[in-house]
């Protein structure tokens, strides 16, 4: 069954260090996958998807994501975080059975200190 | 451009009472539509999904129903509300060609008491 794991319930960090959001995923073909961020009693937003080539795609925000396919890892980075990325942040894998079906991790919460 | 709509933005309940919450989209016809709740400190659980009118794909087994008697309007509900109903819901589309990429609505605090 596909499922998606992120160990880190929450993640804390200073304004201005680096990030990285750890994502695993189990998928029995080439996985869809992307990062979703929702801020406080809001909906999502879609801030990167991979499908195929490039391992390490760009998304909104200045996040990227690489895809390792050996691991069954595509985890979130930010060379440089902003008080405003403090959010919740999802990741998810999209089925193609019976049409797109997404499947998401639970979330990792992330503080920004100042 | 597209949009999705819903409604209430937030919701108090008894236990017992019924529930309706609508969703509806604009700017996109056949869309697939998503029903997701998200409980306190959890992640996001996929309820419903429909890819056409009177087409629903229930995933999870619950006090809860769905239905779209509309190409564009999906609607949760309920005919008796649990304790364990309490929770955001959020209603998401997503096109059928290149319909990986999800749009949410801004979502449903339910509080049921």
């Amino acid at each position: 069954a596909q499922s998606v794991t992120q160990p880190d319930i929450h993640i804390t960090v200073s304004e201005g260090a680096s990030l990285e959001l750890r994502c695993n995923y189990s998928y029995g073909a080439t996985p869809y996958l992307f990062w979703y961020v929702q801020s406080p009693g809001q909906g999502l937003q879609l801030l990167l998807k991979y499908f195929s080539g490039d391992t390490l795609v760009q998304g909104i925000k200045g996040f990227e994501a690489e895809f390792k396919r050996s691991q069954s890892s595509f985890n979130l980075r930010k060379p440089s975080v902003h008080w405003s990325d403090a959010a919740e942040y999802f990741c998810a894998v999209v089925t193609l059975t019976g049409g797109f079906k997404t499947i998401f991790g639970a979330g990792t919460r992330l503080f920004v200190k100042a | 451009s597209q949009t999705i709509h819903q409604w209430p933005a937030t919701l108090v309940q008894p236990v017992g009472s019924p529930l309706s919450l609508e969703c509806t989209v604009e700017g996109t016809s056949n869309p697939n539509l998503y029903w997701y709740r998200q409980a306190a400190g959890r992640g996001l659980q996929l309820l419903f999904y429909s890819v056409g009118i009177g087409q629903i794909s229930s995933e999870v087994p619950q006090n809860l129903s769905a239905s779209r008697p509309q190409d564009r309007q999906f609607i949760l509900s309920s005919k008796k509300l649990l304790l364990s109903d309490s929770g955001f819901y959020l209603c998401a589309w997503s096109a059928v060609v290149g319909g990986e990429k999800l749009f949410f609505g801004s979502g449903t605090q339910l509080s049921v008491l």
